[in-house]
């Protein structure tokens, strides 16, 4: 069965600091995967996307994935957090099928 | 122009009423979705639609019925409403949901809440 599990309900860094946003996946297939950024009181928006090829991913907002496949991770990252970062994450997975499986999301909180 | 829009954003209404909630994309899509947002944040998909048939249904239910009269359109109904039904309900699409590397595009949720 496929999973996602996010490490981390809540992530606190201060502005200007290394975000970092946990994800592993379970699948028996190569999997494609996605983040996905929630701001309040919005639908979800899509940051980044690994289908195939190179595994260092760049998406919109200065964020990056990695995936790598021997440890089963996608983790997000950004060198420097910004204010406007602070926001619902979710890490999700597709395998071919007609439904994504999303993590539990990571609440980032943004310190001045 | 919205690519995915859903009406209304909000819905408060008491327990037991019939209620139902609309969604229309104009991204040419062939796969819709409902997915359910719960207070912590879970989300978890309800109803699949390719090409108006439906593929998943996620052991919805049958009080939720969801209706696609065409590709572009995928409204919820949900009759006898109970208050474990209160949360942030998503619809989304997709160019094509059986293939790998789309991406789900979503509307900005509609909170229901029952009292």
């Amino acid at each position: 069965a496929q999973s996602v599990t996010q490490l981390g309900s809540h992530v606190s860094v201060s502005e200007g600091a290394l975000v970092l946003l946990r994800c592993n996946y379970s699948s028996s297939v190569p999997p494609y995967l996605f983040w996905y950024v929630q701001y309040p009181n919005q639908g979800l928006q899509l940051l980044l996307k690994y289908t195939t090829g190179a595994t260092l991913v760049k998406g919109i907002n200065g964020f990056e994935a990695e995936f790598k496949k021997s440890e089963t991770s996608f983790h997000l990252t950004k060198p420097s957090a910004h204010m406007s970062d602070a926001a619902e994450y979710f890490c999700a997975l597709n395998t071919g099928g007609f439904k994504t499986i999303f993590g539990a999301g990571t609440r980032l909180f943004v310190k001045a | 122009d919205t690519a995915v829009s859903q009406t209304p954003k909000y819905l408060v209404t008491q327990m037991g009423n019939d209620k139902s909630i609309k969604c229309e994309q104009n991204l040419g899509h062939d796969t819709m979705y409902w997915y359910k947002q719960d207070s912590k944040k879970f989300l978890k998909i309800m109803f699949s639609y390719n090409n108006k048939e439906l593929i998943i249904n996620e052991t919805v239910p049958n009080r939720f019925s969801p209706k696609s009269p065409d590709k572009a359109h995928l409204n919820l109904h949900i009759n006898s409403l109970e208050l474990g039904d209160s949360a942030v309900y998503f619809c989304a699409s997709s160019q094509r949901g059986g293939v790998l590397n789309t991406e789900a595009f979503f509307g900005q949720g509609t909170r229901l809440t029952v009292v």
